[in-house]
């Protein structure tokens, strides 16, 4: 079975710290994603990345950054964190193609900025 | 507004009666597919229907896609209190693109 985890499940951060979330899958998976959830938002895909070292900006990949820097990790970067940005924060994984295929998610992780 | 919208936002049912989601979209798709969320967890794939498929099966799961209408429907079967959760469609946008465009979801309750 895929496996996707996240280094945290729940975090409290303050305004303007940095914040790093990290995100591993064991399965060798070329694409990895970055999403956030907010109640009557839905998912929205802040960066993906397709390949080690590549990135592409979701839909609001403001006040965020993205590192692929092996396969299997995906890091996102809050440079300076702000109290919009207290969200439930999940990352995927799923095989390279065209047509796009089965996204496997991690558990989550809540972040909450004070 | 969303590629993907589920309908309805909410739907509240009592174990062993089916239960009916759907979920439109806008563009040309290549698939769409189901994925559930209990509360406070990731998301879990649960079905996959390409674009030139009608209806497909996985259990007492039945998935409906209609292209003409831009529109699936996911059928639960004889649901039981587990059921209960979160219900996305995900849509891709066709050609080459990685993306999946998610839906705001219908949230489930099956009452025991």
């Amino acid at each position: 079975d895929v496996k996707v985890t996240q280094s945290s499940r729940y975090l409290v951060k303050r305004t303007g710290e940095k914040v790093f979330l990290e995100c591993v899958q064991d399965m060798d998976h070329e694409n990895m994603f970055w999403y956030r959830q907010d109640p009557g938002l839905g998912l929205r895909l802040i960066y993906f990345s397709y390949d080690v070292k590549m990135k592409e900006k979701g839909d609001i990949p403001e006040g965020y950054s993205v590192s692929r820097e092996k396969k299997e990790r995906f890091s996102l970067i809050l440079e300076s964190a702000s109290t919009n940005q207290t969200s439930m924060y999940l990352c995927a994984s799923s095989l390279a193609g065209t047509v796009q295929e089965t996204q496997y998610f991690g558990p989550g992780t809540r972040l909450l900025v004070l | 507004s969303q590629q993907g919208e589920e309908d309805p936002q909410a739907l509240s049912i009592q174990e062993g009666e089916n239960a009916t989601m759907n979920c439109s979209y806008k563009t040309s798709i290549n698939n769409l597919q189901w994925y559930r969320q209990n509360s406070g967890r990731g998301l879990v794939h649960l079905i996959l229907i390409r674009s030139n498929e009608r209806e497909k099966h996985s259990g007492r799961l039945r998935v409906t896609l209609d292209t003409s209408k831009k529109s699936s429907s996911l059928l639960i079967t004889a649901s039981r209190a587990a059921d209960t959760a979160s219900y996305f469609c995900a849509t891709d946008l066709g050609g080459s693109n990685y993306k999946l465009t998610f839906g705001k979801g219908t949230l489930l309750t099956v009452n025991p």
